[in-house]
């Protein structure tokens, strides 16, 4: 089955720069890569996701970026902001048959003002 | 409002005492799944449902059951909880019946301790 890896597991910049999570999945069939972001005390939700027939996707400050044939996707925040702090899960799957989505373990990004 | 609701939202119960936890969505979604979230662990899928009365195991289902006997409503049975289910659960929907290529929306979380 599909398995995916997140890298930092935890991650500080200051408030303005950017910060970068990466994430590698091991299925070569999946096709979906969606970021959700959990603030502290709340439940997940969805920021940003990817499909599989394009490279990058922008929404405002937050992108993400696919690499298919090295099998990685990362998210990119630009002029990071202390709301911004949050853990942010990577996930990855497939649109075929029973293949749920499987989440990387999580980055916590903490923004210092 | 659309939204995912789960009860209840804080347990703390005893070792082999059973326990539900239930989950019900409005949005008239094919999809449900439930996840465990475990310091540095991330979110690990419990149990999972494509539709009715279709249900299949995620990473981590010893120790869990579940039902899907109508479309809105999937809960979770602890038959036998012991302490290393103690852990903050949440219940997800997708519109999508593959469930992976579709956003999930997720209940508030309900945190189980067992003692």
């Amino acid at each position: 089955g599909e398995n995916v890896e997140q890298h930092p597991s935890t991650l500080s910049v200051q408030e303005g720069d950017s910060a970068v999570i990466k994430c590698t999945y091991s299925d070569s069939a999946s096709n979906y890569f969606p970021w959700y972001k959990q603030e502290l005390g709340k439940r997940p939700q969805l920021i940003i996701d990817i499909r599989s027939n394009v490279g990058e996707k922008k929404d405002q400050r937050i992108a993400v970026t696919l690499n298919k044939t090295a099998k990685h996707f990362s998210l990119h925040i630009t002029e990071t902001q202390p709301e911004d702090s949050a853990v942010y899960f990577c996930a990855a799957s497939r649109n075929s048959g029973n293949t749920p989505l499987v989440f990387g373990k999580g980055t916590r990004l903490s923004v210092i003002a | 409002e659309a939204q995912v609701t789960q009860n209840p939202r804080y347990l703390i119960t005893v070792t082999g005492k059973k326990l539900t936890v239930t989950c019900s969505q409005n949005m008239n979604h094919e999809y449900m799944s439930w996840y465990r979230q475990d310091p540095g662990l991330g979110l690990r899928q419990i149990y999972y449902s494509m539709n009715v009365e279709v249900t299949d195991k995620g990473d981590v289902p010893e120790g869990y059951k579940v039902s899907r006997k109508e479309k809105r409503n999937f809960p979770l049975i602890l038959e036998s909880p012991s302490p290393n289910q103690t852990s903050l659960y949440f219940c997800a929907s997708s519109l999508y019946g593959f469930g992976g290529t579709g956003e999930l929306f997720f209940g508030e979380g309900s945190r189980l301790t067992v003692l």
